[in-house]
């Protein structure tokens, strides 16, 4: 069973408009919860990470939000833009994890005008 | 710099062929790894290097041979690939290797392998 679920696996918006993802996750111990941007045939870039103190944290348009006690984590895109399609992959860390993650299968954003 | 370069962008091998990946970065990370990513899939560990040394290998065939020559290089050799090898690979690096788990990986553009 995957330890980290993401949902929706995939949405369309239109350009301006808001949204958000989800991601849950069962690992344990929790070290730290980190979202990526994945262009398609690129590698993934690093938009936050969090650790377990952490409900919070922002990368311009982007904002992820933390609760370790209920093991969920959220990304909202405001105002979004074309070059936001992507997918957006939630990475999940476990202390004492040996540098080993536990990837989502990612939410695929399609943005259009 | 927070740059993780790879070449080539892409490749294409036949099954009989010997050719290897390459990836380096200038940050002064001493973890090093190779990630495997089939189309819409999330990415699959396959090597870690820590201070040069292989610390992590996830049951990858031995026809995929990483090296580490010093901390900022690390190759990945290829040889006798089957069809179902091809994927995207990329590298991707972190500060402390240290068991704690805290570092951001930051990853490479990746190389585009086809095996044909």
């Amino acid at each position: 069973k995957n330890q980290v679920e993401q949902s929706p696996q995939s949405l369309i918006i239109l350009e301006g408009k808001n949204c958000t993802l989800q991601c849950n996750y069962t690992v344990s111990p929790f070290s730290n919860l980190r979202w990526y941007k994945q262009d398609t045939g690129r590698g993934p870039v690093s938009l936050t990470i969090m650790t377990f103190s952490e409900n919070t944290k922002s990368n311009g348009r982007y904002t992820a939000t933390l609760d370790a006690d209920t093991k969920q984590s959220s990304l909202h895109i405001t105002a979004s833009q074309l070059s936001d399609s992507a997918s957006y992959i939630c990475v999940v860390a476990a202390y004492y994890g040996n540098n080993r993650l536990a990837f989502g299968k990612g939410n695929q954003v399609v943005v259009i005008p | 710099d927070t740059e993780v370069t790879q070449t080539p962008k892409h490749l294409v091998m036949g099954m009989t062929n010997k050719k290897s990946l390459k990836c380096e970065q200038h940050m002064g990370h001493r973890a090093m790894y190779w990630y495997k990513q089939k189309a819409k899939k999330p990415p699959e560990l396959m090597f870690v290097y820590s201070y040069e040394k292989l610390s992590i290998n996830e049951s990858v065939p031995s026809r995929f041979s990483p090296e580490c020559p010093n901390s900022s290089l690390l190759n990945l050799h290829l040889h006798a690939l089957q069809p179902e090898d091809s994927a995207l690979y990329l590298c991707a690096s972190s500060q402390d290797p240290g068991s704690t788990n805290q570092e951001t990986q930051y990853f490479g553009p990746g190389t585009r392998l086809l095996v044909l």
